[in-house]
């Protein structure tokens, strides 16, 4: 079993839609997450970090849930700048920071 | 924006050259990364530093090294470059490993092509 797995998608929605994206982890030491963005042909950026059971952010809402070993991602009011691969990345700790990073979820905002 | 630069940005080589890709960072983090990136496959650690001349191998290694001689220079060199390794290498930084700082900065990117 891959450590992270996502939906690659594509996930398109009309302007204004709620968008969720599940991602599933299979390494239950993750002691926290990162969400990422990154646009085609760009460099990941990082969106938001969930630490407990979640995390908002604006339009933007992460939660974690450990039992079932998943964290979502919930885009609400989606804008056309929104479209974009968005990467679900559990953090292990450790010395050495080493993140393992899904392959992404697809999202395009239709007008 | 953190100020990590990569270069070349882009770069076309023959089968059997050694190419040698930099990552160059202003904040003075102590983690630096190489990454690379393929369709379907993600962003697939190569190699990593948690400090001058310490480094250490991701998972996808073989056929790379890497050197860190000073905190702000992360040089990744292919040693004899395949078509296989035609792909996007992403270099990122980190302040630390803990606490809330630990997110990773990501450069633009090189694009590479093996011929």
């Amino acid at each position: 079993r891959k450590e992270v797995e996502q939906d690659p998608g594509p996930f398109n929605v009309p302007e204004g839609a709620t968008v969720a994206f599940n991602c599933t982890y299979s390494n239950s030491a993750s002691q926290s997450f990162f969400w990422y963005r990154q646009d085609c042909r760009k460099e990941p950026k990082l969106l938001m970090s969930v630490y407990s059971s979640g995390n908002e952010d604006g339009r933007f809402t992460a939660q974690l849930n450990r039992a079932s070993q998943y964290i979502s991602l919930l885009i609400r009011d989606s804008k056309l700048s929104d479209s974009a691969t968005y990467l679900c990345v559990p953090n292990y700790g450790g010395a050495t920071n080493k993140l393992i990073f899904g392959t992404g979820t697809l999202l395009a905002v239709q007008p | 924006d953190a100020g990590i630069t990569q270069s070349p940005r882009h770069k076309v080589t023959e089968t059997g050259t050694p190419v040698t890709l930099r990552c160059h960072q202003t904040e003075n983090h102590r983690y630096m990364y190489w990454y690379r990136q393929d369709p379907g496959h993600g962003l697939r650690l190569i190699h990593y530093s948690y400090g001058v001349k310490d480094t250490d191998k991701g998972e996808v290694s073989d056929g790379y090294s890497v050197s860190r001689s000073k905190t702000e220079d992360f040089l990744l060199t292919l040693e004899s470059a395949t078509s296989s390794q035609t792909s996007v290498y992403f270099c990122a930084i980190s302040e630390s490993a803990s606490g809330p700082n630990y997110g990773y900065t990501f450069g633009s990117g090189t694009r590479l092509t093996v011929v």
